[in-house]
């Protein structure tokens, strides 16, 4: 299985938006309703930001929000905080009902 | 508040076998599935597999099978994942994480675990 292809890097300015991809294929993103993502801080344990493509947990700021079309499922950032500057990657259940996580996305806030 | 902690982190020889642990405080763990990643130095996160604690059942990646095992203590909770025959490309943080069953995401992570293959 390979990994989710996300760029390595996106950037913003406080206050803008910016957007992550998640590029799959029709075997995990395509084909599942279960794509999450999660934000990293390094020497953190990761934490949860979305679930089930554009569910949020309760507790995670409703700046972040998740869509996918296609093979492709995507995080938006809007109203950009230095607080939000870590790596975030996305996951996707398979249809061998396993699991594939994305290459990453550091996140700079300008 | 929950937090998985794990233990066994350190620096391996090349062929040796590595085991961590994955403990719930604050919780128990035999009501989820145990997952297990791994993220090698600049790269991103490799899925290895899942456990069931309740049951003993387990999944593993096809890159790991044969070479990766995951055992549970009841006792103390606590799910292990161990990896044989180690190679410097086993070397990365190991995770452990927590699946509520069905919801097909990951609420809890552990802090991770170094492991450094070298002679």
């Amino acid at each position: 299985q390979s990994a989710l292809t996300q760029p390595a890097s996106v950037s913003g300015s406080p206050g803008q938006s910016i957007t992550i991809s998640c590029a799959g294929t029709s075997s995990d993103v395509g084909d599942s309703k279960y794509v999450s993502w999660y934000q990293h801080h390094p020497g953190k344990a990761p934490q949860l930001m979305i679930y089930d493509v554009d569910s949020r947990p309760s507790g995670v700021s409703n700046r972040f929000s998740g869509s996918k079309s296609g093979n492709t499922a995507s995080l938006t950032i809007s109203g950009l905080q230095a607080e939000d500057e870590a790596d975030y990657f996305c996951c996707s259940r398979t249809t061998s009902a396993l699991y594939v996580f994305g290459t990453g996305t550091k996140v700079t806030v300008l | 508040q929950v937090h998985l902690v794990q233990s066994g982190a350190g620096v391996k020889q090349p062929g040796a076998s590595v085991k961590i642990s994955c403990q719930a405080s604050g919780d128990t763990l035999t009501s989820y599935y145990v997952h297990w990643v791994r993220q090698a130095p600049g790269q991103g996160l490799e899925y290895i597999g899942i456990m069931n604690p309740r049951n003993g059942d387990r999944s593993f990646a096809q890159k790991f099978q044969g070479r990766v095992t995951a055992t549970r203590d009841a006792s103390t909770s606590s799910v292990y994942m161990e990896l044989s025959s180690l190679t410097s490309e086993d070397t990365a943080v190991y995770y452990c994480m927590r699946e509520t069953p069905a919801s097909c995401y990951f609420d809890y992570w552990g802090q991770g675990s170094l492991v450094t293959v070298s002679s």
